[in-house]
């Protein structure tokens, strides 16, 4: 298995309270993506990352944010959580246009 | 904009017997790479094939194999002798764009 892991694995927050998931891999892949699963959308794209420092917007962005200072490390963050961003949330890595190794998920529940 | 569009929702299939899901795409790109992952209920996303659009031929992983029609843009899993662990949640991914899942159901 691809060594990523993601943490926390689960969260309950508030309405209106920032939220930072961590994404750590051990692989030294280029690419790192952040995903959200709901029901009936399968995943879709929120950011991703092409390098340290290097990151673009995906199909669902808005309300996220994202860092990534080194290699390893890829963040999300919810600047103002909103009950419509409770999902469960994936990293994942890849060398370009290859398959992507996921990590275990965070399920996050916002009320 | 790269889609991906899996039409069934949900498939079920008797345990030995064999299953196809389907899974049609659009890009303006000529050479690209598609996929087919799995997620059972532990929910861990894992590899299941993949096909480079350059390669006429059709990839096999045991007893999953695809046909990939590049001028149709299908990309569609079979699943021989299934089995009771293959009860999982498909994708079907162009790149790093994902359809919306078929659920299949092994029935013993």
């Amino acid at each position: 298995d691809a060594g990523i892991t993601q943490s926390p694995r689960h969260k309950v927050t508030e309405t209106g309270t920032p939220v930072t998931l961590r994404c750590h891999q051990t692989e030294n892949h280029r690419y790192m993506y952040w995903y959200r699963q709901d029901p009936g959308h399968g995943l879709r794209l929120i950011h991703y990352s092409y390098g340290v420092k290097d990151t673009d917007k995906g199909e669902v962005s808005d309300g996220y944010s994202v860092s990534r200072s080194k290699t390893e490390d890829f963040l999300l963050t919810l600047e103002s959580a909103t009950s419509s961003q409770t999902s469960v949330y994936f990293c994942a890595i890849s060398e370009r246009d290859h398959e992507q190794y996921f990590g275990p998920g965070t399920r996050l529940t916002v009320t | 904009a790269q889609t991906v569009t899996q039409s069934q929702p949900e498939m079920s299939v008797q345990e030995a017997e064999t299953v196809t899901l389907s899974c049609t795409y659009d890009t303006s790109e000529s050479d690209y790479y598609l996929f087919w992952y799995k997620q059972p209920p532990s929910r861990q996303m894992i590899l299941v094939i993949r096909q480079e659009a350059y390669k006429q031929q059709n990839a096999t992983e045991n007893r999953f194999s695809v046909n990939f029609q590049k001028a149709a843009k299908s990309f569609s899993l079979k699943i021989s002798d299934s089995q009771l662990g293959d009860a999982a949640m498909y994708f079907c991914a162009l790149g790093g764009v994902f359809g919306a899942g078929t659920i299949l159901r092994v029935k013993s």
